[in-house]
């Protein structure tokens, strides 16, 4: 098993420019999660998706969407990127909806710079 | 929201010592996790302490939790170079008055282990 996975690894993007996060996890998980990880701060949840066909905001979900786009996978968009996007950027799964109990899965990260 | 916060925010060691560190919480909870991120890779769960739980054991890792006090802490004895990451206590949290909970993590220790 893979486990969580998340492409791309690396993104440099130009302010107003937009890109999708990809992300996707092989362990059936019901789950879902996108944080971001800024310099000396910890993990903040941008949205996530307890559920296939679910979705709801995080504590930092201005600046992106996201699709749920069935089981396995979950994206992440930025529309229009700014520098304050600037990040590394963390999905997650769990395996039920049981949000703040069960173990949650990380995939690699990827580390986005807008210029 | 509530959030852990870990204390100390870096901790520098030799090899063979013992390392402590400290999550401190304001509301009640039903569990808290500590995870680990080694440099650039996603976060690892450790370990899941329930409210009713004063201590938990799992190889060289010791978690204690004072529910009077509103904290936990994570013991790694006999450390190694391998030790070296960064150390994140989470637990139940909204991010707005009447929201639901989700997982929270405090900003984290980042341990070295020196040779």
């Amino acid at each position: 098993n893979a486990g969580v996975t998340q492409t791309p690894k690396f993104q440099v993007l130009k302010t107003g420019q937009s890109m999708t996060l990809q992300c996707a996890q092989d362990m059936n998980h019901n789950s879902m999660y996108w944080y971001r990880q800024d310099p000396g701060m910890g993990l903040r949840l941008i949205y996530y998706s307890a559920s296939e066909g679910t979705t709801d905001k995080g504590e930092v979900p201005n600046g992106y969407n996201v699709s749920r786009l069935n089981k396995r996978e979950f994206s992440l968009r930025l529309e229009s990127a700014a520098p304050s996007q600037t990040s590394v950027y963390f999905c997650a799964s769990s395996a039920n909806s049981f949000l703040t109990t069960d173990t949650q899965y990380f995939g690699p990260g990827t580390r986005l710079t807008v210029l | 929201s509530q959030q852990g916060e870990e204390d100390p925010q870096a901790l520098s060691i030799q090899e063979g010592e013992n390392a402590t560190m400290n999550c401190s919480y304001k509301t009640s909870i039903n569990n808290l996790q500590w995870y680990r991120q080694n440099s650039g890779r996603g976060l690892v769960h450790l370990i899941l302490i329930r409210s009713n739980e004063r201590e938990k054991h799992s190889g060289r890792l010791r978690v204690t939790l004072d529910t009077s006090k509103k904290s936990s802490s994570l013991l790694i004895t006999a450390s190694r170079a391998a030790d070296t990451a960064s150390y994140f206590c989470a637990t139940a949290g909204s991010f707005s008055q009447g929201g639901s909970e989700k997982l929270v993590f405090g900003k984290g220790t980042k341990l070295t282990v020196n040779p």
